[in-house]
């Protein structure tokens, strides 16, 4: 079963940042918080992961709280192609990957 | 670089047929999982393969099966079609064990008729 727990679905106008959170209360210490999108009909895509500090990348933002129980990814100028279903993965760097529903965005023009 | 190559994109079984997916890495990466993908289960893990070594195992009847080469390239079988096996068939590659992330294909969209 997937360790992390999503929010179904969220909207965000285009343009402004898109903040997707993602609880994951039973993480353990060597565990990585992955994050993956994917759009309709196309494999998953992975976006940025990490430890414990916040993490930034060309796509995004990782923000994970201090006692590492929850995160928040962060689209900072969401646009219409950023419309996708978002997935947090809690692993350590040899487990398998196991997707939870994930989070459906849908940028509003 | 070239990405990951799954072959074939598009797949038309019947019940009771088995088929063979194919999955080429990028190159230079170990590791190859599989993945199937249904409008009502999600997406689920089938198996990982590294060094030519199955390494993870998801809860699917043994009727799935992978195997990967020494060049890395992996395939997966399915014996016994199913109605149920219908479905978007994902592969993903990375280095060693996915630390920095998995790449994924563009899948096989099999269809059991």
């Amino acid at each position: 079963d997937a360790k992390t727990t999503q929010p179904p679905s969220m909207d965000c106008a285009e343009g402004r940042a898109a903040n997707l959170p993602c609880n994951h209360s039973t993480i353990s210490g060597n565990e990585y918080v992955y994050w993956y999108r994917q759009i309709h009909s196309q494999g998953p895509q992975y976006i940025i992961h990490g430890l414990k500090n916040n993490e930034t990348n060309e796509m995004a933002s990782l923000i994970i709280t201090e006692d590492r129980k929850s995160s928040t990814l962060i689209l900072p100028h969401a646009t219409l192609r950023d419309t996708a279903v978002y997935y947090c993965i809690v692993k350590t760097s040899y487990d398998k990957v196991i997707f939870g529903p994930g989070t459906s965005l849908s940028v509003i023009p | 670089k070239a990405g990951v190559t799954q072959t074939p994109r598009y797949l038309i079984k019947t019940r009771g047929q088995q088929v063979t997916l194919s999955c080429s890495p990028i190159s230079g990466h170990r590791s190859v999982s599989w993945y199937q993908q249904t409008p009502g289960q999600g997406l689920q893990f089938l198996f990982e393969y590294f060094s030519e070594t199955q390494r993870n195992k998801g809860n699917f009847p043994g009727r799935f099966s992978g195997r990967q080469f020494s060049n890395s390239r992996s395939e997966m079988n399915v014996s016994t079609l199913e109605l149920g096996d219908s479905a978007l068939y994902l592969c993903a590659s990375s280095f060693r064990d996915g630390g920095d992330g998995y790449t994924f294909g563009s899948g096989t969209r099999l269809t059991v008729v």
